[in-house]
């Protein structure tokens, strides 16, 4: 069990700018979160899929953000025309179906937008 | 969106005295959870708690799902110096699909 693992660890960007980041969850687990977290909060949820399905989207989820998981393994989050407002850790968690309320998280990846 | 109250927001202890703290919702969760965050890492699972008013421990770790479903403790014992961090709690309710709700964080630090 290798754990959930995220790349990359780091983002600076330019506002307005593209950008990509990828979540690897446990091999055996068919249920990947995404959460943000910015700094003294606590995580808040985005978006969650059962292997390739996404079920759920968060209000916080604005149309410049969008996530996949084609192959109900990794999952990408992307957004678009990067805003200073999206300076945050974006943090990926996965779970057995059985057991959703066991979210095992990543270790993040840090965005900064300037 | 919402997030759990938690309290205290920080305390700093010395190093072998036991540490509580609590969580509270306006609302039911159907479960609980307790994490613990180091600075630039991920949360990491501690305690999960799944029936009211049950009891569970992981070591030094303690915690209890509150007989009204709207709370959660947890207990440190005997602290030593990499029990600091940021303590989180997380409830899950059926209603809400399967989200974690997240508190605000209790930051420990302890004094060797």
């Amino acid at each position: 069990d290798t754990g959930v693992s995220q790349d990359p660890r780091h983002k600076i960007t330019k506002r307005g700018q593209n950008v990509t980041f990828r979540c690897d969850p446990i091999s055996e687990h068919n249920r990947l979160y995404w959460y943000r977290q910015t700094l003294g909060q606590g995580p808040e949820f985005l978006t969650y899929f059962q292997n390739e399905a996404q079920l759920e989207k968060s209000r916080l989820l604005s149309d410049r953000f969008s996530a996949e998981r084609p192959k109900g393994s990794f999952s990408t989050l992307e957004i678009q025309r990067t805003e200073q407002g999206d300076s945050a850790m974006y943090l990926c968690a996965s779970s057995e179906s059985a057991r959703s309320y066991e979210q095992y998280f990543g270790p993040g990846t840090r965005l900064t937008v300037t | 969106g919402q997030q759990l109250n938690q309290s205290p927001q920080s305390m700093f202890i010395q190093e072998g005295e036991d540490v509580s703290m609590n969580c509270t919702s306006s609302s039911i969760f159907n479960t609980w959870l307790w994490y613990k965050q180091d600075p630039g890492e991920g949360p990491v699972l501690l305690i999960a708690l799944y029936k009211a008013g049950e009891l569970t421990s992981n070591g030094r770790l303690t915690a209890q799902f509150g007989i009204t479903r709207k709370d959660s403790f947890l207990n440190i014992s005997a602290s030593i110096p990499s029990d600091v961090g940021i303590y989180f709690c997380a409830g899950q309710r059926q209603s809400s699909g399967d989200k974690l709700t997240f508190g605000t964080g209790t930051r420990l630090a302890v004094r060797p």
